[in-house]
């Protein structure tokens, strides 16, 4: 199995841009989450998904989208790309609610100038 | 906010000797789960302790939960270089999400 695989790994917009942020796992979890990470702080979830066709707001959803259309894919599109959402993002998996283990893909290092 | 917070931010110990971080919250729990994340990884699963437990145990951790104190504790022995790392508390209270604490850095040093 290859876990929880994320595209790109690096990224670098300019302020404006759209882009999406690919995530998809193989082990038939129905739980799916984004999260950003930034200098000093913890995990902020943005969006999660606890099966295919349904999603919902996390922490800080501002300027994100996601949908669920498959249960191994949950891709994160920025909108319209700000300085403000210049972070890492982790993509996460796990077999049912939050309760369980997450699986974390390695992320993806985003730069908006 | 249901955050944890982990406590001490960071933390520089010698190889061999064992490492302590605890983690606090505010409301009940379902369970709490602890976390390490190397330099420019994802995070990893480290134990998961349910709200009835008191202790667990996996390899050279052991990790502790008080729910009369809110708080939890990780304590790794016998500590390794490879120990090297950002460890985070995750709190399920019994929503459909995580909240995380901001991480104790561990610089183990050879």
């Amino acid at each position: 199995n290859a876990g929880v695989t994320q595209t790109p790994k690096f990224q670098v917009l300019k302020t404006g841009q759209s882009m999406t942020l690919q995530c998809a796992q193989d082990m038939n979890h129905e739980y799916m989450s984004w999260y950003r990470q930034d200098p000093g702080m913890g995990l902020r979830l943005i969006h999660y998904s606890v099966g295919a066709g349904i999603t919902d707001q996390g922490e800080v959803p501002n300027g994100y989208n996601v949908s669920r259309s498959t249960t191994e894919d949950f891709p994160l599109r920025l909108l319209s790309a700000a300085p403000s959402q210049t972070s890492v993002y982790f993509c996460a998996s796990s077999p049912g609610l939050a309760g369980d283990t997450q699986y974390f893909g390695p992320g993806t290092r985003l730069t908006v100038l | 906010s249901q955050q944890g917070e982990e406590d001490p931010q960071a933390l520089s110990i010698q190889e061999g000797e064992n490492a302590t971080m605890n983690c606090s919250y505010k409301t009940s729990i379902n369970n709490l789960q602890w976390y390490r994340q190397n330099s420019g990884r994802g995070l990893v699963h480290l134990i998961l302790i349910r709200s009835n437990e008191r202790e667990k145990h996996s390899g050279r951790l052991r990790v502790t939960l008080d729910t009369s104190k809110k708080s939890s504790s990780l304590l790794i022995t016998a500590s390794r270089a490879a120990d090297t790392a950002s460890y985070f508390c995750a709190i399920d209270n019994y929503g459909q999400n995580f909240v995380f604490g901001p991480g104790t850095r561990l610089s183990v040093l050879p």
